[in-house]
């Protein structure tokens, strides 16, 4: 198992370019998230989804699309780069089972840097 | 999701256990204590969570207190790898609410 996958790693884009943050996960889990941890800081949810076609809205989503066409897939979209979305991006999936829960395995992270 | 308060910082020697406190006085009674850690630069890790037993797993224990309003997080022989910073979360197991709330954590240092 890979676990959860988040390419690229590191981007470079100019204000006001557009791009598609990967995230992908190989263990059927119905939940995934989208994080996004300034320096210094927690990570602050950006949208989720709790299953394929199924979207939502976290704490700070202004800026973002996501869709979640596949279990396996949820790409995180930025429309207009600002500086503003300088950031280290986080994706991570879950599970649960007969009401059990179980813990978040979060991917290796994109570093972006808007100029 | 009830709020939690962590230290901001501690320290522990190597060898030694590191107990890790966390005050969540306002939980309900269908939430869970999660605990993760995020060594630098990397995604957090899920470390342990419980209900209102104590639990061991291979990383760590749990202690949770009988009122449920506070719990300690035990790394039995801290190592240099276990700096980092530990979150403790309080969460609701059902739809929207299985999303986690970060606060801004405990930075453990271990030392040699």
């Amino acid at each position: 198992n890979a676990g959860v996958t988040q390419t690229p790693k590191f981007q470079v884009l100019k204000t006001g370019q557009s791009m598609t943050l990967q995230c992908a996960q190989d263990m059927n889990h119905e939940y995934m998230s989208w994080y996004r941890q300034d320096p210094g800081m927690g990570l602050r949810l950006i949208h989720y989804s709790v299953g394929a076609g199924i979207t939502d809205q976290g704490e700070v989503p202004n800026g973002y699309n996501v869709s979640r066409s596949t279990t396996e897939d949820f790409p995180l979209r930025l429309l207009s780069a600002a500086p503003s979305q300088t950031s280290v991006y986080f994706c991570a999936s879950s599970y649960s089972r007969r009401g059990a829960n179980y813990g978040y395995t979060f991917g290796s992270g994109t570093r972006l840097t808007v100029v | 999701d009830a709020k939690t308060t962590q230290p901001p910082s501690m320290d522990c020697a190597e060898g030694r256990a590191a107990n890790l406190p966390c005050n969540h006085s306002t939980i309900s009674g269908n939430e869970y204590v999660y605990w993760y850690r995020q060594i630098h630069s990397q995604g957090p890790q899920y470390i342990i969570h419980g209900l209102k037993n104590n639990e061991t797993n291979e990383m760590a224990s749990l202690i949770i207190t009988e009122d449920r309003k506070s719990s300690t997080l035990i790394l039995p022989h801290a190592t240099l790898r276990d700096t980092a910073v530990y979150y403790c979360i309080v969460r609701r197991s059902s739809g929207s609410a299985r999303q986690l709330t970060f606060g801004s954590g405990t930075q453990l240092t271990v030392l040699p």
